[in-house]
C-alpha cells in the first residue's frame, strides 16, 4: 500500500513570495490533514478535510494561507505572501473517516523563508 | 495553553533496558491518547494508542499506561533497541461532535545507546 505522498521535499523562498505544497493521501482515506511543525514543537493542525469539505480550519492564518481538496483526493496548501515565521515543516496526513486517532503522515516539506 | 505536556525534552537509556516516556494532559474531554515516533527527515509514524476507557494497551515491546485520575500516560519500551532512537510525540484526540482532532505535545528525544 502506497503511503502519503508530498512534494516538494524542500523549498527555499524569499519573504513575500508565494509557495504551494501538494499532498496525495493513502487511497481510500477520506480525511486529510495539513500540519505545521516548527522546530522543537509538536505538529499544529492547520486544516482538516473530510472528502472535499473543510472540517476544521480554526488555526489556519487565512490572510495568507489557503488550502483546497477539490476532488476529495489530493490537496494543495498555499502560502501567499510568505513571512519569515512560516519557516517550518509542513506535514500532510490522512486517515480513514472517523479514525482520526490513526493518522498516517507523509515525509513533509521543509520550507525555509529568507 | 499546552493541553498535552511532555516535560522531558530528552531521555538516554542503555540498550536492553526499559525506556519510559511520560506525558501529562489537562483536558478531561480527550477520548484517545496516542504515541507517534519520528525519525529525522520523516513524518511521524503511529506507534500505539489507548482509549480513555482503558488503563493499559500492549503491542509487542511497547506498552502504554493511562492514569486518568492523575491525567498522566506513559509509554514503556522493553527492551530498548538502538533503532528506537527517535523523537516520541504524545498526542490526544479531542472529540467535539463532528470535529475530532489531535493535540500534540512537544516531543521527547530518546537515545538508546549500544
Amino acid at each position: 500500500e502506497a503511503g502519503v505522498a508530498q512534494s516538494p521535499r524542500y523549498k527555499i523562498i524569499e519573504k513575500r513570495q508565494s509557495v504551494a505544497f501538494w499532498c496525495n493521501p493513502i487511497s481510500g482515506h477520506a480525511t486529510l490533514y495539513w500540519y505545521q511543525q516548527i522546530l522543537g514543537q509538536g505538529p499544529k493542525l492547520l486544516i482538516q478535510f473530510q472528502n472535499n469539505g473543510v472540517v476544521d480550519d480554526s488555526q489556519l492564518p487565512k490572510d495568507r494561507f489557503s488550502a483546497e481538496r477539490l476532488k476529495g483526493v489530493d490537496s494543495t496548501l498555499k502560502i501567499q505572501p510568505a513571512k519569515l515565521e512560516d519557516s517550518a515543516v509542513y506535514l500532510c496526513a490522512s486517515s480513514l473517516s472517523g479514525r482520526t486517532h490513526e493518522q498516517y503522515f507523509g515525509p513533509g516539506t521543509r520550507l525555509t523563508v529568507t | 495553553d499546552q493541553q498535552v505536556k511532555q516535560n522531558s525534552p530528552s531521555l538516554s537509556v542503555q540498550e536492553g533496558r526499559i525506556s519510559i516516556l511520560n506525558c501529562d494532559y489537562t483536558n478531561s474531554m480527550f477520548d484517545y491518547f496516542l504515541w507517534y515516533k519520528k525519525y529525522p527527515a520523516e513524518g511521524p509514524t503511529f506507534l500505539i494508542s489507548i482509549s480513555s476507557i482503558k488503563d493499559k494497551n500492549e503491542d509487542g515491546r511497547f506498552t502504554v499506561f493511562l492514569n486518568k485520575s492523575a491525567k498522566h500516560l506513559s509509554l514503556h519500551i522493553v527492551p530498548s533497541q538502538p533503532g528506537d532512537s527517535a523523537v516520541y510525540f504524545c498526542a490526544a484526540r479531542i472529540n467535539a461532535g463532528n470535529n475530532r482532532k489531535l493535540i500534540w505535545g512537544l516531543g521527547t528525544s530518546l537515545a538508546v545507546n549500544p
